[in-house]
């Protein structure tokens, strides 16, 4: 299977902890972007990348987030003394250029 | 910000029916995709539209880039248990944040087999 793939499929942790989210996009796409979305409500735009520029960042929702994607192809994401409320799915997508966005599985995380 | 306006919020309807469910916004977008997305998965693409006026088919799936590129709608026909999900409308914009997809609230389609 050559799609997105995210890991962990599944995180739980304590709020306080930091966390780290993998995204490996399709091979042949420069694009990569994260997305967040909560129950009930549609993904919501957080941050891309072209290659491993990351051209789009102000829509991050605290200076606790944090992207990279250092040498163009797999990225992470990071939240830093997570809160309750950012118990959500988080959601990659890669793209060619500026072509349709295609989803991996999502990360499921819960702050408790 | 911009907001896109998805209904019906939900659909509970016959096997075998058909559905219509649309997508209206304040603001133009250049390209409107359409997603379904399942229980703790991610979106899956269903239709891309690039032009408005454009009409796409997929299969069993119909869906229109309105002419105002402010609106779009999908049309499922006959529909069959496996449509079960949420579907989403979400559109693209190049005046800001590169490549950002806003979505629509989705439109949860319940099938009655």
């Amino acid at each position: 299977d050559t799609g997105v793939s995210q890991d962990p499929r599944h995180k739980i942790t304590k709020r306080g902890q930091n966390v780290t989210f993998r995204c490996d996009p399709i091979s042949e796409h420069n694009r990569l972007y994260w997305y967040r979305q909560t129950l009930g409500q549609g993904p919501e735009f957080l941050t891309y990348f072209q290659n491993e520029a990351q051209l789009e960042k102000s829509r991050l929702l605290s200076d606790r987030f944090s992207a990279e994607r250092p040498k163009g192809s797999f990225s992470t994401l990071e939240i830093q003394r997570t809160e309750q409320g950012d118990s959500a799915m988080y959601l990659c997508a890669s793209s060619l250029m500026e072509q349709e966005q295609f989803f991996g599985p999502g990360t499921r995380l819960t702050v408790l | 910000g911009q907001q896109l306006n998805q209904s019906p919020q939900s659909m509970f309807i016959q096997e075998g029916e058909d559905v219509s469910m649309n997508c209206t916004s304040s603001s133009i977008f250049n390209t409107w995709l359409w997603y379904k997305q399942d229980p703790g998965e991610g979106p899956v693409l269903l239709i891309a539209l690039y032009k408005a006026g454009e009409l796409t088919s997929n299969g069993r799936l119909t869906a229109q880039f309105g002419i105002t590129r402010k609106d779009s709608f999908l049309n499922i026909s006959a529909s069959i248990p496996s449509d079960v999900g949420i579907y989403f409308c979400a559109g693209l914009s190049r005046d800001n944040a590169g490549n950002m997809l806003t979505f629509g609230g989705g439109t949860r389609l319940m099938v009655k087999p």
